[in-house]
């Protein structure tokens, strides 16, 4: 079956410390992954896709296909980055995305 | 461009009633998508629509939830009887689709629907 884990609902740290948002997946196939975000009370956003390759906000992902893992890493983490961060996946179809259930990251200072 | 345009943004009801939750996606977007998210269950796909079809509507949870797209512009969600446990933000989402590969979807800022 597909499914996207994401294991820690919460994940709180100080500000310049770094940040592990971890995202765990299964799926028969060549999956297309991505990390939504959504701050406070704006509307659920793309953050990045793993074909990108790029960089985002200082944000970084990996896709590992031998531990089927797609992990949110920033080095320094700043306060604006606290929100909710969803990891998904997109299905056989190729559109349709199935998401984690989120984790939140709540940095202070 | 205002995005995806959800309406009503909270909805309030009892049981049994209908409620009937609104969707303009972005103009020239040809896929649509409705989620529903809740603490337990997180977001969850319910049905998506490609060029006004439905493609898959293996999310929707029983024969209470129904969902149109009469046109490109245009989509509803419907629930008919409503149950407290349909309490959720209802969000909706458009992109540029095809079926064959992924484009970034854009979401709405959703409705949040409470049923007494």
């Amino acid at each position: 079956a597909q499914r996207v884990t994401q294991p820690e609902k919460l994940l709180s740290v100080f500000k310049g410390a770094p940040v592990e948002l971890k995202c765990n997946y299964s799926y028969s196939g060549s999956p297309e992954l991505f990390w939504y975000v959504q701050y406070s009370r704006q509307r659920l956003q793309l953050l990045l896709r793993h074909i990108s390759r790029e960089s985002i906000k200082g944000f970084t992902a990996d896709l590992n296909k031998g531990e089927t893992s797609f992990h949110l890493k920033k080095p320094f983490a700043q306060e604006e980055d606290s929100a909710m961060y969803y990891c998904a996946l997109s299905n056989q179809a190729g559109t349709a995305l199935i998401f984690g259930k989120g984790t939140t990251l709540s940095v202070s200072s | 461009d205002a995005g995806v345009i959800q309406s009503p943004r909270h909805e309030v009801t009892e049981m049994g009633q209908e409620v009937t939750l609104r969707c303009k996606p972005i103009s020239g977007h040809n896929s649509l998508f409705w989620y529903r998210q809740t603490m337990m269950r997180g977001l969850e796909l319910l049905i998506y629509f490609n060029n006004n079809v439905p493609i898959d509507d293996s999310g929707m949870p029983e024969d209470r939830f129904s969902a149109k797209m009469p046109n490109a512009s245009f989509s509803t969600l419907k629930i008919q009887p409503s149950e407290p446990r349909d309490s959720a933000v209802y969000f909706c989402a458009s992109s540029r689709g095809s079926l064959s590969s992924y484009n970034e979807q854009f979401f709405g800022p959703g409705t949040r629907l409470t049923v007494l």
